[in-house]
């Protein structure tokens, strides 16, 4: 089943705007991660976040997350056509010790140029 | 670079047809995965192995079989192809221990007529 709800489902904004996404999960987690896939491609691991941790950066993209609320965003600051894409969060159980990944369906961020 | 292949990007299979989906990791992963995505379903998971003979069912295993004889590769088979599994496929692959981070193959898109 699958646990991450994502808001929106889809966003469209223009080149240079800031872009944020949202996820929510249901159980406890160890870490919780983003994915970017390309239209017809697979997916490509954006970042990760541990569930000790509230908030991490690596480029342009930031994540937020809030154990309490069981929920996570990822922003994209100064966005390009290039990020055009769909973006996926997925959690690791805490209690998992198989490495499965629970996603969420998705939101589709459209950029234009 | 992880390096995941997937055996074919498109395939057309005719009903009824038993049909071998092959996946291949360069890394040394232990973990390997089958994802089917379908629009408005998200990623959801077929079968995953967490080592060479070992296998789990993951959501929605049925009329799907896994083999994995060697840790580098993964092979989903559809005993009998079904109009309902057509679909797009990814193959994942991962390190067992800490994070969990995924790697996808760039996927086929299965079309069974």
């Amino acid at each position: 089943s699958q646990q991450g709800e994502e808001d929106p489902q889809a966003l469209s904004i223009q080149e240079g705007e800031n872009a944020t996404m949202n996820c929510s999960y249901k159980t406890s987690i160890n870490n919780l991660q983003w994915y970017r896939q390309n239209s017809g491609r697979g997916l490509v691991h954006l970042i990760l976040i541990r569930s000790n941790e509230r908030e991490k950066h690596s480029g342009r993209l930031r994540v937020t997350l809030d154990t309490s609320k069981k929920s996570s965003s990822l922003l994209i600051t100064a966005s390009r056509a290039a990020d055009t894409a769909s973006y996926f969060c997925a959690t690791v159980s805490y209690s998992s010790n198989t490495g499965k990944l629970i996603f969420g369906q998705g939101t589709t961020l459209q950029v234009k140029p | 670079d992880v390096k995941v292949t997937q055996s074919s990007r498109y395939l057309v299979k005719r009903t009824g047809e038993k049909v071998f989906l092959e996946c291949v990791q360069d890394m040394d992963h232990e973990n390997m995965f089958w994802y089917r995505q379908d629009p408005g379903l998200g990623l959801r998971l077929i079968y995953f192995s967490y080592d060479v003979k070992m296998k789990e069912k993951g959501d929605i295993p049925e009329g799907y079989s896994v083999s994995r004889e060697k840790k580098e590769r993964f092979s989903l088979i559809l005993e009998s192809a079904s109009t309902n599994q057509t679909s797009m496929y990814l193959c994942a692959s991962g390190q067992g221990a800490h994070t969990y981070e995924q790697y996808f193959g760039p996927g086929t898109r299965l079309t069974v007529t």
